[in-house]
């Protein structure tokens, strides 16, 4: 079956731009994670979905990121005043129920400019 | 804290040899552990989990992994590597709250003729 699919692949966007990137879960998978992975390093916990609702966004780093669920299946993840720090992977990925194991995308490569 | 620690960032290793990932995690984390690989240029699959049961457990491509409770290990092993092989390797675990999964480092395996 289709796996978790991310969109845009690569994002090169100016600083203090907008950028939105798009998560598709596995169907039926009702938990969604948010990760971001800098180079060389494990990737770090964003936020976390249980159906609609975030039920765990304390790994936002800070108010210029927001996430959001609306039906319960894709998800965005939206940054404002993009930063050069913010360049990074971000990765998405699903679960059937909690403490599952998660499925992940390819990512979104977004390099600040 | 909660943490998830990789002991080795670099495996250097000939084909066919025996190697073993180490990867310890704190007692402040779930014991839902798993192992994945990350490709160059792809995203994160998942090798194996332990959620329950049997100490050991097997995954795919030949890796297997043993629970240490006492010792707070989970290390990865394969009897026989491959030039394939060659990849990044992340340990995880669920935080106590069961909503993101925590990363190590991750371990360079590189395999050579």
């Amino acid at each position: 079956g289709a796996g978790v699919s991310q969109t845009p692949s690569n994002k090169v966007t100016e600083k203090g731009k907008y950028v939105e990137l798009r998560c598709d879960p596995i169907s039926g998978h009702t938990a969604l994670y948010w990760y971001r992975q800098s180079l060389g390093q494990g990737p770090e916990f964003l936020i976390y979905f249980q159906g609609t609702g975030a039920a765990d966004d304390s790994g936002l780093p800070n108010d210029r990121f927001f996430a959001v669920r609306p039906e319960g299946s894709v998800s965005t993840l939206k940054i404002q005043r993009t930063e050069r720090g913010d360049s990074a992977v971000y990765l998405c990925a699903s679960s059937l129920t909690v403490r599952a194991e998660q499925y992940f995308g390819p990512g979104t490569r977004l390099t600040v400019t | 804290a909660q943490s998830v620690t990789q002991l080795d960032s670099q495996v250097p290793v000939f084909e066919e040899a025996p190697v073993e990932l180490r990867c310890n995690y704190s007692s402040s984390v779930s014991v839902y552990l798993f192992w994945y690989v990350q490709y160059p240029n792809q995203g994160l699959q998942l090798l194996l989990k332990y959620l329950s049961g049997s100490t050991l457990v097997k995954g795919i491509n030949g890796f297997e992994a043993e629970f240490n409770k006492s010792q707070t290990s989970f290390h990865l092993r394969k009897p026989s590597v491959h030039i394939s092989d060659t990849a990044e390797y992340f340990c995880a675990a669920y935080n106590q709250a069961g909503t993101a999964l925590i990363f190590g480092k991750g371990t360079t395996l590189s395999v050579s003729s």
